[in-house]
């Protein structure tokens, strides 16, 4: 299987932990974005990667947000201090390099928190 | 601010055509995509269009007005499994960069 991936699949937590998500892009694809949706929205962008560079961030993550891709090769989301709040469905997408630069989206990991 | 309205809900019966339609008006524009989701599953890219008209892959067809800040997708010959969700995004900036979703759609396909 040559598409993003995404684990854990599904995550349960209880407020105040730490979770943290992987995505492994796509080979030849150097941008990586990262989104949350919750029911009945769409996506929403949280940010972006270019390589190992971090180029964009929304609003949206706070400081209790981090991701990291250090080498340019898969990426990881770290939610500390989880809150009722982030329980959403956290998408992972990659795009080519050239094209329309359409993003290609990873089956997502559900959070939890109870 | 940003902003992307698509009608929340559609039906349509197997073998009918139906036209979702989507504005935006946002700061900046650098293409529209159409993505298809089912319940449970990530999207999946269906259309892009970055200059106006139609864009035309098999069943699909997208439609696209700068001026207006309009597209439509238009699905022909329905089938049950096209039953899901039909989300409007923009990128703003250059190519590469964020996408900004609508709330999606969700299109019943009744035999």
């Amino acid at each position: 299987d040559t598409g993003v991936s995404q684990n854990p699949r599904h995550k349960i937590t209880k407020r105040g932990q730490n979770v943290t998500f992987r995505c492994d892009p796509i080979s030849e694809h150097n941008r990586l974005y990262w989104y949350r949706q919750t029911l009945g929205q769409g996506p929403e962008f949280l940010t972006y990667f270019q390589n190992e560079a971090q180029l964009e961030k929304s609003r949206l993550l706070s400081d209790r947000f981090s991701a990291e891709r250090p080498k340019g090769s898969f990426s990881t989301l770290e939610i500390q201090r989880t809150e009722q709040g982030d329980s959403a469905m956290y998408l992972c997408a990659s795009s080519p390099t050239q094209g329309a630069f359409e993003q290609y989206f990873g089956p997502g990991t559900r959070l939890t928190v109870t | 601010g940003q902003n992307i309205d698509q009608p929340t809900e559609m039906t349509a019966t197997e073998g009918a055509i139906v036209q979702i339609n989507c504005t935006y008006q946002t700061s900046g524009f650098n293409g529209l995509f159409w993505y298809q989701q089912h319940a449970g599953e990530a999207p999946t890219f269906l259309s892009y269009n970055v200059l106006d008209g139609l864009e035309e892959k098999g069943r699909f067809s997208s439609f696209l007005s700068r001026s207006k800040g309009y597209s439509y997708l238009l699905l022909k010959e329905l089938q049950m499994k096209d039953s899901a969700s039909y989300l409007c995004a923009v990128r703003r900036t250059q190519a590469g960069t964020a996408l900004i979703f609508g709330k999606g759609t969700t299109l019943s396909v009744s035999s």
